[in-house]
C-alpha cells in the first residue's frame, strides 16, 4: 500500500527557515513525482512547487518562487520542502503529494500533513 | 493565481443526494479532480479526469462537467460523508488550482 508519511509539527520565529520531510512507501519512489500543497488555517489549499524524483528538476509556483526549495533523496524514498523567510502568513499546514508523471493532473496519495506554525 | 469557485456550504439529510458545484470559464475544457477532506485528515482523491473514481471510493460519487460548471454528485448521503471538499483544474500558467471549497453537512 501506497504510504507518505511527513515529519513533525514544527514551531518557528518570524524570518526562520523550516524544512520538512516526506518518506514515501510502497511504490517505486523514483516513477512518481512529488508536489507539495499547503493549507493555511481554514482556507483552501495550494500549491507549492514539485520534484521530479528521478532527475531532481524542480518547478515552483510564481508566489513561492526564491523562498522554497524542493529536494529529494533517492536513498531514503524521501522528499524536502524547504521555506525560508518566514511570517505568520506561512503557519499552515504543509501536504506532499503524489503525482503520476504520465498523467499529471491530480493529486494521489497525499501524506497526512505537517502544522507550521510560525510565531514570535 | 485565482481560485474556482465554490458555495461555501451545502446540507443535505441522509439518504438523499448533495450536489457541489466548482464554477470556471470554459471548465468543461479542462480536467476536473474532487477531492473529500474529513476535519483535521488529509486531502482524499474521490473523482478525478471529470467523472472517474479511484479504486475504493464507492460509486455513490460521481462527477461532471458542462459548460463553465463541474458538479460532484453525491448520492444516498451518509454522515460520514460529511466533510470539506475541493475541486481542482490543471492550469498552463498556475499549474494546480484549487476551489474555495464546500462545506457539506449532514443533517
Amino acid at each position: 500500500q501506497v504510504h507518505l508519511v511527513q515529519s513533525e509539527a514544527e514551531v518557528k520565529k518570524p524570518g526562520a527557515s523550516v524544512k520538512v520531510s516526506c518518506k514515501a512507501s510502497g511504490y517505486t519512489f523514483v516513477s512518481y513525482a512529488l508536489h507539495w500543497v499547503r493549507q493555511a488555517p481554514g482556507q483552501s489549499l495550494e500549491w507549492m512547487g514539485w520534484i521530479n524524483t528521478g532527475n531532481t528538476y524542480t518547478e515552483y509556483s510564481q508566489k513561492f518562487q526564491g523562498r522554497v526549495t524542493i529536494t529529494r533523496d533517492a536513498s531514503a524514498s524521501t522528499a524536502y520542502m524547504e521555506l525560508s523567510s518566514l511570517t505568520s502568513e506561512d503557519t499552515a499546514v504543509y501536504y506532499c503529494a503524489r503525482v503520476n508523471y504520465g498523467d499529471p493532473y491530480y493529486f494521489d496519495p497525499w501524506g497526512q500533513g505537517t502544522l507550521v506554525t510560525v510565531s514570535s | 493565481s485565482y481560485v474556482l469557485t465554490q458555495p461555501p456550504s451545502v446540507s443535505v439529510a441522509p439518504g438523499q443526494t448533495a450536489r457541489i458545484t466548482c464554477g470556471e470559464n470554459n471548465i468543461a475544457n479542462k480536467r476536473v479532480q474532487w477531492y473529500q477532506q474529513r476535519p483535521g485528515q488529509a486531502p482524499v482523491l474521490v473523482v478525478f479526469d471529470d467523472s472517474d473514481r479511484p479504486s475504493g471510493i464507492p460509486e455513490r460519487f460521481s462527477g461532471s462537467t458542462s459548460g463553465n460548471t463541474a458538479t460532484l454528485t453525491v448520492s444516498r448521503v451518509e454522515a460520514g460523508d460529511e466533510a470539506d471538499y475541493y475541486c481542482q483544474v490543471w492550469d498552463t500558467t498556475d499549474h494546480y488550482v484549487f476551489g474555495s471549497g464546500t462545506k457539506v453537512t449532514v443533517l
